[in-house]
């Protein structure tokens, strides 16, 4: 099983900050990396998949990098409505399909 | 547009089953392999199971193999999920989430949710 570790736990921002969040995975996923976004009693939302591509309505300023084991999603200007909770996701080589713990990202 | 509309939750003793559903709109499952991801009260997401789009295979996460079992009826386009054998470490919101595609693996619909509580 693929481990997945979120970096941090909490990030405290202001709105327009940029906002940096890390995920690594316990052995390389090559580009098979999802990022979703849940706000309280809320399912989640696919935001990127293939480690940089938005899915379908995504705005720009979300953006995913990273290959093999570190990833980093980034929020270039963070708006009222991004302060939520954001999960990584591996679906590289098979099952099972894990998460990381996920980073919650709330107004400083 | 799609949707997924969960129902079926709710509380249980444990050892007793549950039956979860989820009924899709705005596409076939046929054309789409289907999951349920569950989360644990105040934690993280966990994969659970994966139905094959063309209903030839199906996989558990360990914790769950031999208690849960998925189905589907394509007539009614809905997903179920059997649940027998519940035990506390079952309580959790649970999700029915479609795949990207036939198997990519990661998700993107997700229904509502609905809550299971396993407690005496």
């Amino acid at each position: 099983e693929i481990l997945m570790t979120q970096s941090p736990a909490t990030l405290s921002m202001s709105p327009g900050e940029r906002a940096t969040l890390s995920c690594r995975a316990s052995q390389s996923v090559s580009s098979n990396l999802a990022w979703y976004q849940q706000k309280p009693g809320q399912a989640p939302r696919l935001l990127i998949y293939g480690a940089s591509t938005r899915a379908t309505g995504i705005p720009a300023r979300f953006s995913g990098s990273g290959s093999g084991t570190d990833f980093t999603l980034t929020i270039s200007s963070l708006q009222s409505e991004d302060f939520a909770v954001y999960h990584c996701q591996q679906y590289h080589q098979g099952l099972p399909l894990t998460f990381g713990g996920g980073t919650k990202v709330e107004i400083k | 547009q799609v949707q997924l509309v969960e129902s079926g939750g709710g509380v249980v003793q444990p050892g007793r089953s549950l039956r979860l559903s989820c009924a899709a709109s705005g596409f076939t499952l046929s054309n789409y392999g289907m999951h349920w991801v569950r989360q644990a009260p105040g934690k993280g997401l966990e994969w659970v199971a994966l139905f094959y789009y063309d209903g030839s295979k199906r996989y558990y996460v360990d914790s769950v193999k031999g208690r849960f079992t998925m189905s589907r009826d394509i007539s009614k386009n809905t997903l179920y999920l059997q649940m027998d054998s519940l035990r506390a470490e079952d309580t959790a919101v649970y999700y029915c989430a479609r795949d990207y595609g036939y198997n990519y693996g990661f998700f993107d619909y997700w229904g509502q949710g609905t809550l299971v509580t396993v407690s005496s």
